[in-house]
């Protein structure tokens, strides 16, 4: 069956560390792949997004990897803060690339 | 500013009453998507439109209907068949095919039976 999974339901890590998350799926073929992040009670609001031909993606303190082979995404933030601390749910294209499947999500915490 | 506006922010449904939750958007995206969230899962989509006049079935559509007489609107109706309501609902637009393009999510709207 087709599932996505995201490496924790919570990760907590002290501030000026670098916060790795994981994105790993099973039976889907994705072209792209999307990270958003959500406040408690607020929209997700996009982060990155990277192609499968793409090995790395960078935007300031983020970073994305997208590995095909093992069917992982990886999500780092470096040089953590406590305002990054919210939940990141990561996006495969799925049905032609007409619509987007989510992971559960991981709630990060930046303890100070 | 350009965004999407979900309203209202706080739901009640009684037992066998539809609710219509609402989705404007001023971005002049082509396509708007539901979505539904439960704690601890991902977004689960429940309807989609990439056209005005068309749109088409998620995965969890049942219990669940959908207009797309405007372009900058996509109204969701919660009718009394879906008979497990309670869940945050996010509505999301972007420029057409998904794929390659960002998704804009307003705030949602949480929907609680009395």
């Amino acid at each position: 069956s087709q599932k996505i999974e995201q490496n924790s339901e919570a990760l907590n890590i002290q501030e000026g560390k670098t916060a790795t998350l994981t994105c790993n799926y099973t039976n889907y073929s994705p072209a792209y792949l999307q990270w958003y992040r959500q406040d408690p009670g607020r929209g997700p609001v996009f982060l990155l997004l990277i192609r499968e031909n793409e090995k790395e993606k960078r935007k300031e303190r983020l970073k994305v990897t997208f590995d095909t082979t093992l069917k992982q995404s990886l999500f780092h933030i470096t040089a953590s803060q406590p305002a990054d601390s919210a939940t990141y749910l990561c996006a495969l294209d799925h049905n032609y690339g007409q619509n987007f499947v989510f992971g559960p999500g991981t709630r990060l915490s930046v303890l100070p | 500013d350009g965004g999407i506006t979900q309203s209202p922010k706080y739901l009640f449904r009684k037992e066998g009453q539809n609710v219509t939750l609402s989705c404007e958007q001023n971005l002049n995206h082509d396509a708007m998507y539901w979505y539904r969230q439960d704690p601890g899962q991902g977004l689960r989509l429940i309807y989609y439109s990439q056209i005005v006049n068309d749109f088409q079935k998620g995965d969890i559509a049942e219990g669940y209907s959908v207009s797309r007489e405007k372009k900058e609107s996509f109204p969701l109706t919660v009718t009394s068949a879906q008979k497990n309501p309670t869940a945050f609902y996010l509505c999301a637009s972007s420029t057409g095919r998904p794929a390659d393009q960002p998704q804009h999510f307003g705030d949602g709207t949480r929907l609680s039976i009395l």
